[in-house]
């Protein structure tokens, strides 16, 4: 089965940082390509970043360009979110998701809470 | 960026009802469209990728068209599990961008 299991999430205050983890299992994972959502409470899916299968492409929303990085490492077939400089306005659910033939998302982690405020 | 608008809003109807959700993108991108299903509580469904094709497992009752700049997804015969927010995601090109969805609530 294939499946994706985020962790790391919780309280953090603003300016704070946090790492998000990703552990992924039932595929392949060094084959596909990897991306972060995230949906703040009560609103709409919001992409965060994409990385490609070999880590060589990488991309960014605008809202995140500079505070946040993503990485993964194949050999323990893990996807993580480096987040830095943390703003009340990045309080969210984050989801990890794979990339699914085009550019779209299949399957989704349960994903993990992040939550910013003093 | 590409801005996607779905229409609308929300939406009230009853078990067996026929519904029809529109996406429009704010430029052309081609077949490069995706639905998804979210339940309360829930991660996200693919249901429709490249704007018509269906995902495995998901029921026949759902249906994707459209190319270009407009698009829908209709469900044929509405049932109780249907009762959920869905929402349009262009695949064209980065930053990928979701439509603001579409709640679909019990008449």
């Amino acid at each position: 089965e294939v499946q994706l299991v985020e962790s790391g999430g919780g309280l953090v205050q603003p300016g704070g940082s946090l790492r998000l983890s990703c552990a992924a299992s039932g595929f392949t994972f060094s084959s596909y390509s990897m991306n972060w959502v995230r949906q703040a409470p009560g609103k709409g899916l919001e992409w965060v970043s994409y990385i490609s299968s070999s880590s060589s492409t990488i991309y960014y929303a605008d809202s995140v360009k500079g505070r946040f990085t993503i990485s993964r490492d194949n050999a323990k077939n893990s996807l993580y979110l480096q987040m830095n400089s943390l703003r009340d306005e990045d309080t969210a659910v984050y989801y990890c998701a794979r990339e699914s033939m085009g550019r779209w998302f299949d399957p989704w982690g349960q994903g993990t809470l992040v939550t910013v405020s003093s | 960026d590409i801005q996607m608008t779905q229409s609308p809003s929300s939406v009230s109807a009853s078990v067996g009802d026929r519904v029809t959700i529109t996406c429009r993108a704010s430029q052309g991108i081609s077949s490069w469209l995706a639905w998804y299903q979210q339940k309360p509580g829930k991660a996200p469904k693919l249901l429709i990728y490249a704007a018509s094709s269906l995902q495995s497992g998901v029921p026949s009752r759902f249906s994707g068209s459209g190319s270009g700049t407009d698009f829908t997804l209709t469900i044929s015969s509405l049932q109780p599990e249907d009762f959920a927010t869905y929402y349009c995601q262009q695949a064209n090109s980065f930053p990928l961008t979701f439509g603001q969805g579409t709640r679909l609530e019990i008449k």
